[in-house]
């Protein structure tokens, strides 16, 4: 059962355009979500994170936002640069004390310049 | 800067020889964690250990086993690894079981 999807496996983007990465959830207990770049041969890099007493974080040029009635999560990134080209993962932990993360199978965002 | 710190990057092992990998922080970090990332997947939590406390998942065989000697070091042991355990290991770390996770470069194993 998979309770975290990212339906696109990979998205093509034009630099300085933006870059909509989407995420989905099906566990309601899910209230705190994050989004991760890795780069081949690295580790999964934190880049930003929501609480769901939130529908919007923001951080620079990556924006998150969070519909809670939909189970849905994306991240923005604009403008788009060619250095953003990884994997991006959204992650999601209930709101327990045990910090469990259920990770999505990741997107590759790919920015042309 | 502060890291975490995983070795060796690159394991060969022969199917059945015991492996162990290598995973440090200089982050002083409560939490640890082991994930498993085969191939186009997502990672997926083995254990962690919340300072000496151990935290096993339910779905983790009993071949992966973990020890945390002290605040700064956790080792993956494979006892006899098999050919489905080829995959890149990732280690992570969190201040507490709430915060977020700063991941290592990963360990990937190849089994023989």
């Amino acid at each position: 059962d998979q309770q975290v999807k990212q339906n696109s496996p990979s998205l093509s983007v034009q630099e300085g355009r933006i870059s909509i990465l989407n995420c989905d959830y099906t566990n309601s207990m899910f209230d705190y979500f994050l989004w991760y770049k890795k780069y081949p041969a690295e580790g999964p890099t934190f880049l930003i994170s929501i609480s769901s007493i939130k529908d919007k974080n923001e951080d620079g040029r990556f924006t998150v936002f969070l519909n809670k009635s939909a189970k849905h999560l994306s991240l923005h990134i604009v403008p788009s640069q060619p250095g953003d080209s990884a994997v991006y993962f959204c992650a999601a932990r209930p709101g327990t004390s045990y910090g469990k993360l259920t990770f999505g199978q990741g997107t590759i965002l790919t920015v042309h310049p | 800067d502060a890291m975490v710190i995983q070795n060796p990057r690159y394991q060969v092992t022969q199917f059945g020889k015991p492996v162990t990998l290598s995973c440090s922080q200089t982050l002083n970090h409560n939490v640890m964690y082991w994930y498993q990332q085969k191939s186009s997947q997502a990672p997926k939590l083995l254990f962690h250990y919340y300072d000496k406390d151990f935290n096993n998942e339910a779905d983790t065989p009993d071949n992966f086993q973990s020890r945390r000697p002290n605040t700064s070091f956790c080792f993956l042991d494979i006892r006899s690894p098999g050919l489905g355990d080829a995959a890149m290991y990732l280690c992570a770390t969190s201040r507490e079981l709430q915060a977020a996770q700063y991941f290592g470069p990963g360990t990937r194993l190849t089994v023989t």
